[in-house]
């Protein structure tokens, strides 16, 4: 069982307010690691697929790096509005396994 | 393309009666998903499909949950008799390669009364 974890679980912010979060999984056989947005009464929406060390990915305010050596990814996210309030998945395929596997979401809440 | 098709958008069913989820994958896409989205678990995976092929049920909870792929372009996932600790949203996604991920439906939400 692959383990990916996320943290925070979730997240307040002030509108305006830059933050991030972080995605760990394991380092060996990495091949992929996936972004996801996920609003509330939604599907989860591809942000970012990032496949070398130092990746480095950005769209509009959000970015995302990636260090394969140590297994983690950061997302940044530049001057929060309430519109990026979502829940934040991570996902991790290694080129052993079949599928992606899933961490448990960073929950973002942005106030106005 | 439309995306990844699920019907029905909302389902409310009483205890007992059979239900039956539906989807559409992306064309050219060889695997399907089916997840469910609880409070406690988050995105939990019930089964894959690769080429048709149930590859991995053990998410799957349990006999009374069944799914099919009789083609390519469409799978269904029954629950027979649905109970109220099904209520949840299940969301059906398609890939070709998890290089690109995964696209994902809309999802169905299942009430059980």
């Amino acid at each position: 069982i692959l383990n990916v974890e996320q943290s925070p679980q979730s997240l307040h912010v002030q509108e305006g307010d830059s933050t991030n979060f972080t995605c760990s999984f394991p380092s060996s056989n990495f091949y992929a690691l996936h972004w996801y947005r996920w609003e509330t009464a939604k599907s989860p929406e591809a942000l970012f697929v990032m496949t070398l060390n130092g990746d480095e990915k950005k769209k509009g305010r959000i970015s995302a790096t990636l260090n394969t050596k140590e297994g983690y990814s950061y997302l940044y996210i530049k001057g929060s509005q309430p519109e990026d309030s979502a829940t934040y998945l991570c996902a991790f395929y290694n080129n052993a396994g079949n599928m992606l596997t899933f961490g448990g979401g960073t929950r973002l809440m942005v106030k106005p | 393309d439309a995306g990844v098709i699920q019907s029905p958008r909302h389902e409310v069913t009483e205890m007992g009666q059979e239900v039956t989820l539906r989807c559409k994958p992306i064309s050219g896409h060889n695997s399907l998903f089916w997840y469910r989205q609880t409070m406690m678990r988050g995105l939990e995976l019930l089964i894959y499909f690769n080429n048709n092929v149930p590859i991995d049920d053990s998410g799957m909870p349990e006999d009374r949950f069944s799914a099919k792929m009789p083609n390519a372009s469409f799978s269904t996932l029954k629950i027979q008799p649905s109970e109220p600790r099904d209520s949840a949203v299940y969301f059906c996604a398609s890939s070709f390669t998890e290089l690109y991920g995964y696209t994902f439906g809309s999802g169905t939400r299942l009430t059980v009364v």
